[in-house]
């Protein structure tokens, strides 16, 4: 399968834990977007990376969330001490170049705090 | 703030008839537009685009029409097929003037159901 690949489908924390979450892009992608979707609402950008460096993380809170794409590897976004609020599905996308307007989306984690 | 606005949450059309969704944006600095189709429990596909140098492209039952004027644009799907039943986002690409770097904004979705 050479799409973009999320795991895990599905995450159950409790509140107060720690969620991570992988992407592998495409094959040949090295630049990966990150989205959240929360209920009846459209998908919401978080973070910008390219490999080892992260480019645009303005759309992503500033406490208990982190990414990185290191040089090998899949992406990883990171929440820690997870709250209800948290409970969303993260898409994941991925493109070839830096202005390349398709991207191409994972089938996404579906976070569930409890 | 909703860059991107799908303001039909819900579209219902019969089998064989035109599905007409709509979506509106606020930024003129928009340059790109896409539509992208989600299946349940899976991921956004990639429907169809248009630049903003075009009002119009089309790609087999799929036409996507753009008014820059009015900032509008909508997806046509003649003739409609029950397999086009899923949630529909618009978005919209912006790019900081000079750069590469750019923000892809998306609407919240329609739910088109196709019936028979």
């Amino acid at each position: 399968n050479a799409g973009v690949m999320q795991n895990p489908r599905h995450l159950v924390r409790r509140r107060g834990q720690e969620a991570r979450l992988r992407c592998s892009p495409m094959k040949g992608h090295s630049h990966v977007y990150w989205y959240r979707q929360l209920p009846e609402e459209g998908l919401k950008f978080m973070v910008y990376l390219q490999k080892e460096n992260i480019i645009d993380e303005s759309g992503m809170p500033k406490e208990r969330f982190s990414a990185e794409f290191p040089k090998e590897g899949p992406s990883i976004l990171r929440i820690q001490q997870v709250v209800r609020g948290d409970s969303a599905a993260y898409f994941c996308a991925s493109s070839r170049d830096r202005r390349n307007e398709k991207l191409f989306f994972g089938s996404g984690t579906q976070l569930s705090v409890l | 703030d909703q860059q991107v606005k799908q303001n039909s949450p819900s579209l219902s059309v019969q089998e064989g008839r035109i599905s007409i969704l709509n979506c509106d944006y606020t930024n003129s600095m928009f340059d790109y537009f896409l539509w992208y189709k989600k299946y349940p429990a899976e991921g956004p596909t990639f429907l169809i685009s248009i630049s903003s140098i075009k009002d119009k492209n089309e790609d087999g039952r799929f036409t996507v029409f753009l008014n820059k004027s009015a900032k509008h644009l909508s997806l046509h799907i003649v003739p409609s097929q029950p397999g086009d039943s899923a949630v529909y986002f618009c978005a919209a690409w912006i790019w900081e003037r000079g750069s590469t770097l750019g923000r892809l904004y998306f609407g919240r979705g329609t739910q088109l159901t196709v019936w028979p």
